[in-house]
């Protein structure tokens, strides 16, 4: 019950920026945004998450569009050791995370 | 300094038998969680404990006990085995319930049911 959707899969060229987005239509007014990735075979980490404003931190940038349907998590420059499934995440009923399939992100050199 | 470790990390037992994941954090941290990852690579989380106590408890089988010791402590207990349990368990903490930006988790444990 992922109130979220992602693409499956994407490439990006090492170097470049990778942009990843999330359709969240039926997001509500106070719901945050958050991504979270999954390098394989390790747990998730936390990366980012934003309300309204656009959000930027030292691994990533989230743009938020202004009718908060939607977002795009931006790797500006990509590594080989962000190759990884990245989830875009909304609280649910109980207040906790839910994870969706996720995109995998495939960097290639 | 592991900040969220578990053990084992792998486990591999036959149908019907009991056993235990142990988690443990070193962060401070509240609230503490255990996620499953099934073959299909879904997250879902199981439960959720603050200060020692149930706050979050999905529909998960009675089989599936949590016990926490103490707020540094979450252990799952699975009584009965089965095939379908075969999955990743990652247990996670955060500073405080809710704290849906800062939750760290360990690197799992792979339950595989023969």
């Amino acid at each position: 019950d992922a109130k979220t959707t992602q693409p499956p899969s994407m490439d990006c060229a090492e170097g470049r920026a990778a942009n990843l987005p999330c359709n969240h239509s039926t997001i509500s007014g106070n719901e945050y945004v958050y991504w979270y990735r999954q390098i394989h075979s390790q747990g998730p980490q936390y990366i980012i998450h934003g309300l309204k404003n656009n959000e930027t931190n030292e691994m990533a940038s989230l743009i938020i569009t202004e009718d908060r349907k939607s977002s795009t998590l931006i790797l500006p420059h990509a590594t080989l050791r962000d190759t990884a499934v990245y989830y875009c995440i909304v609280r649910g009923s109980q207040g906790n995370l839910i994870f969706g399939k996720g995109t995998k992100l495939s960097v290639k050199p | 300094d592991t900040a969220v470790s578990q053990t084992p990390k792998y486990l591999v037992t036959q149908m019907g038998n009991d056993k235990s994941i142990k988690c443990e954090q070193n962060l401070g941290h509240d609230t503490m969680y255990w996620y499953k990852q099934d073959s299909k690579k879904f997250l879902k989380i199981m439960f959720s404990y603050n200060n020692k106590e149930l706050i979050i408890n999905e529909t998960v089988p009675n089989r599936f006990s949590p016990k926490s010791p103490d707020k540094a402590h979450l252990n799952l207990h699975i009584n009965s085995l089965e095939l379908g349990d075969s999955a990743v368990y990652f247990c996670a903490s955060s500073p405080r319930a809710h704290s849906y930006n800062e939750q760290f988790f360990g690197p799992g444990t792979r339950l595989t049911v023969l």
